[in-house]
């Protein structure tokens, strides 16, 4: 089946810094990837889509300036959280989808922990 | 009022018994049902998907929809331990649209 990566798998970092997060599809190409956080015991929130070579469409409340996302390539979109909070720390959880026909599974990857103090 | 609602649980069954999860949801445009399973700190699991009413069954697992009452249904028989976990509904109204998600139901199934 389709394998999607995040790295890292867990990160800690201090307020103020800036964390990468890569999110990969490593046998498929993908048109379309999504970014969600998930806090403790509850559901993932779409963050934002992003679609290759093209600006990422953000979910209202999310700030498009601190949660900066590219996607460069067909097999790598990146989430960057800039000047990092407390409150940033979450459960950050990418998915990706091939846009082939007929398939409308989007596939997720792991899931990155950030953790700010 | 949430586009799709999921009962939180938890719910605690013992081992060898049908779990039974459901979802209503209110928009009309949804046109694809899936249902993930999520371990902690993992990430989601795709079990189940289902485009039209009925009925889908993949071994121990089997999912109905019922679009003119908007509630979708997973059924899991002779639970084990191992399928203690956070479950997920999620809609989808096209191919390459995002993913609205339920809330989840936690399910514990006791030996």
């Amino acid at each position: 089946g389709a394998v999607v990566s995040q790295h890292p798998s867990w990160v800690i970092c201090k307020s103020g810094t800036s964390v990468k997060i890569e999110c990969r599809s490593l046998d498929f190409q993908a048109t379309t990837m999504f970014w969600y956080r998930q806090f403790p015991k509850q559901s993932l929130m779409l963050m934002a889509t992003s679609n290759e070579g093209s600006k990422a469409t953000y979910e209202q409340g999310v700030e498009k300036d601190k949660f900066l996302i590219n996607h460069a390539s067909l097999t790598l979109s990146t989430l960057t959280v800039t000047s990092a909070h407390p409150e940033d720390s979450s459960f950050y959880i990418c998915s990706a989808f091939p846009g082939t026909d007929n398939n409308y599974e989007q596939y997720f990857g792991p899931g990155t922990r950030l953790t700010v103090t | 009022q949430k586009e799709v609602e999921q009962d939180p649980g938890p719910l605690s069954v013992p081992e060898g018994a049908i779990v039974s999860l459901n979802c209503t949801y209110s928009n009309s445009a949804f046109q694809y049902f899936m249902w993930y399973r999520q371990y902690s700190r993992k990430g989601p699991e795709l079990l189940m998907y289902t485009y039209s009413s009925g009925n889908k069954e993949d071994g121990r697992f089997t999912a109905q929809v019922d679009k003119s009452s908007k509630y979708i249904s997973l059924f899991i028989r002779d639970s084990q331990p191992s399928d203690s976990a956070t479950y997920l509904c999620a809609m989808l109204k096209a191919a390459g649209n995002k993913l609205t998600f339920g809330g989840g139901t936690r399910v514990l199934v006791k030996p």
